[in-house]
């Protein structure tokens, strides 16, 4: 079983609200990710979370804020965003594999910014 | 700068023919290698993962490592127009992390 789940599936959003996607997965993985995707695009890394602490911080604006509540659990906060910031923001978990860590990605959230 | 470089394509294959998707690495010490498949619009679902030079099959896939030519390839046999998507190259970073190509969009003509 490898499921990660994600919501909302789509997010229409102001330049003024404050929204949170949520990430739980239930696979007992020590990893937990969010990436962003604009289109044509390769995903992009915005945070690493290993074992519920930030691992990596990708340089990523402060108006996306995360939050790792517990070994299941991913958040991403949502405030004061830009239209540019509208894409696909996928959260993956990963597992050790033959000594390598191993990425399952969520479905995505797909976001609109207004 | 860890690199990954993928071509973009579009490469076109027709039905039953073999697709042959290619990924070049910066990282001479990187040891973990991913190929995940990207339907338009879908999320990225992994298809092989590699991490020894050689060959590794799995049903219709074929992953291929050089780490001395710093080259992986994904051989799709007995293409059908479902295998229709972009495919991504990924290699693993030192923290966990993916380093990801730009994707490679594979299109498959009944």
């Amino acid at each position: 079983d490898t499921e990660v789940t994600q919501t909302p599936k789509h997010l229409v959003m102001g330049m003024t609200n404050k929204k949170s996607l949520k990430c739980e997965q239930h696979m007992g993985h020590r990893a937990m990710y969010w990436y962003k995707q604009k289109a044509k695009k390769p995903p992009e890394l915005m945070f690493v979370y290993s074992y519920e602490k930030l691992s990596i911080n990708e340089s990523v604006p402060s108006r996306f804020s995360p939050e790792c509540p517990n070994s299941s659990l991913l958040n991403l906060h949502l405030h004061a965003l830009q239209p540019e910031d509208s894409a696909l923001y996928l959260c993956a978990s990963s597992k050790i594999t033959g000594g390598a860590e191993t990425q399952y990605f969520g479905p995505g959230t797909r976001l609109l910014v207004l | 700068q860890k690199e990954v470089e993928q071509n973009s394509g579009p490469l076109s294959v027709p039905e039953g023919a073999i697709a042959s998707l290619n990924c070049t690495y910066s990282d001479r010490g990187s040891q973990s290698f991913f190929w995940y498949r990207q339907y338009s619009g879908k999320s990225p679902e992994l298809i092989m993962s590699i991490y020894s030079n050689g060959d590794k099959e799995d049903g219709r896939f074929t992953a291929q490592l050089n780490k001395a030519s710093q080259y992986v390839s994904l051989l799709i046999r007995d293409s059908q127009p479902s295998d229709s998507a972009t495919y991504l190259c990924a290699v693993g970073g030192s923290q966990g992390n993916l380093i990801f190509g730009k994707g490679t969009k594979l299109s498959v003509k009944p």
